[in-house]
């Protein structure tokens, strides 16, 4: 089946910092989201973005479908930014199943 | 406030337990779906439900069952015979049958079991 990989797996930030998150998948997609589980659970949709960049706010996300990979930016992080970041694709012609990466763990400190 | 409830938040049970997981949505959506999140792994769908009195395994639906009598509500039974229950279990729904598909897919809060 297909490989979604995300990194970095665990990233420490300092309030104010910048950082980029990576999500690279194994074959072809026809779609990609980007969700953010907060500390107590919750999961919440960031993105619908199978092609090209989108931008909320002090987030922002491209994908590259051509070469397979994705990335979340976050600027002038904050403490409410910590959670663990999920990509999920969707594998072209494979179906509807919405297959979700491992994630990556963000933790920002004052 | 529309939304998803989930409970309990936290359940604990004995080996050879059955357990029934509540998920209740008043977004009047369509679909309906089971996670299962293991520690530092991402979502694996469990089952899912397209529409009331109908609904397909995901990917792994072993030793977990489920019915869809109301639009509205979809519990989740983990039996005996799932060998691993310890997990975080989430609901979501989406819009439609394929609202999932274009980021329209709104999780509960979750559900921690524990199985001791």
């Amino acid at each position: 089946g297909i490989q979604v990989e995300q990194s970095p797996p665990d990233l420490i930030l300092q309030e104010g910092a910048n950082s980029t998150l990576r999500c690279n998948f194994s074959d072809s997609v026809n779609n990609l989201q980007w969700f953010h589980q907060n500390p107590w659970g919750q999961l919440i949709n960031l993105f619908y973005i199978p092609s090209g960049t989108k931008q909320n706010g002090r987030l922002s996300a491209t994908t590259v479908a051509t070469e397979r990979y994705s990335l979340l930016y976050i600027s002038s992080s904050q403490t409410t930014d910590s959670g663990v970041y999920f990509c999920a694709v969707v594998l072209t012609g494979g179906g509807n199943k919405l297959t979700f990466g491992t994630g990556t763990q963000l933790k920002v400190e004052l | 406030d529309g939304g998803i409830t989930q409970s309990p938040k936290y359940l604990f049970r004995k080996e050879g337990q059955n357990v029934t997981l509540s998920c209740e949505q008043n977004l009047n959506h369509d679909a309906m779906y089971w996670y299962r999140q293991d520690p530092g792994q991402g979502l694996r769908l469990i089952y899912y439900s397209q529409i009331v009195n109908d609904f397909q395994k995901g990917d792994i639906a072993e030793g977990y069952s489920v019915s869809r009598e109301k639009k509205e509500s979809f519990p989740l039974t983990v039996t005996s015979a799932q060998k691993n229950p310890t997990a975080f279990y989430l609901c979501a729904s989406s819009v439609g049958r394929t609202g999932y598909l274009t980021g329209e897919l709104f999780f509960g809060e979750g559900s921690r079991l524990t199985v001791l």
